[in-house]
């Protein structure tokens, strides 16, 4: 079946620092979503890439979609504590709208203040 | 804004019991799905549902069903519990968009049911 991988699965950065996370599907992804998940929290959509090769930004944050539309990355410029948590990368299990998701391992923000 | 609501938040049973967890969507979504997280892990899919009928399957037992009703409303139910069937439970809704070319369909998550299985 259809497997996301994420690396690296915990990220120590001081903060100011640039962080980035990168995520690879064993499949071409029809889309791929980006989610944030704050400890004892639930997953907070952040983005939605589609195109091949699309590059979105959101304040400090960069999110990209591989050429093949097989992996993605997404980079944040001067961390700060606030962005502490587990970014998810998704992708949906066949392409149909109502298909679930296949969530990566997650990465683990760890910023040290 | 409205946002996807979970009851129970917390739900605390015993071996071979049965549960069930209900899930009120966002306001006019049309697709409905749930998650099940174990501790450190991330989020496995079970099923969907659009427009009230079953869409997608993931990893979801059979001693689990799910429906979704009239009003939007989803319920999942668990049956014959185990050990380890305790974890978070997310529901989460979406209103699919777009073309056959590019379909967002954005999902947003409830804040989760926490199963305990003693």
């Amino acid at each position: 079946g259809q497997q996301v991988m994420q690396i690296p699965q915990y990220q120590h950065v001081q903060e100011g620092e640039d962080f980035t996370t990168y995520c690879n599907s064993s499949t071409t992804l029809s889309n791929i979503q980006w989610y944030k998940q704050r400890p004892g929290g639930h997953p907070v959509f952040l983005i939605q890439l589609v195109k091949s090769g699309e590059v979105k930004k959101q304040k400090r944050l960069t999110f990209q979609f591989g050429e093949a539309k097989k992996n993605s990355s997404l980079h944040i410029t001067a961390t700060q504590t606030t962005d502490v948590g587990t970014y998810f990368c998704a992708g949906p299990m066949s392409g149909g709208g109502a298909d679930g998701l296949t969530f990566g391992k997650g990465t683990h923000l760890i910023i040290q203040p | 804004a409205a946002g996807v609501i979970q009851s129970p938040r917390h739900l605390i049973k015993e071996k071979r019991e049965t549960a069930t967890l209900k899930c009120y969507p966002i306001p006019r979504h049309d697709t409905v799905y749930w998650y099940q997280q174990g501790p450190g892990q991330d989020p496995q899919f079970l099923i969907s549902f659009y427009e009230k009928m079953q869409s997608d399957k993931g990893s979801i037992p059979d001693r689990f069903s799910a429906q979704q009703f009239s009003d939007y409303h989803s319920e999942l139910n668990m049956s014959s519990l185990e050990l380890g069937d305790s974890a978070l439970y997310f529901c989460a809704s979406s209103l699919i968009a777009g073309t056959s070319a590019h379909i967002y369909n954005e999902q947003f998550f409830g804040p989760g049911t926490r199963l305990t299985v003693l």
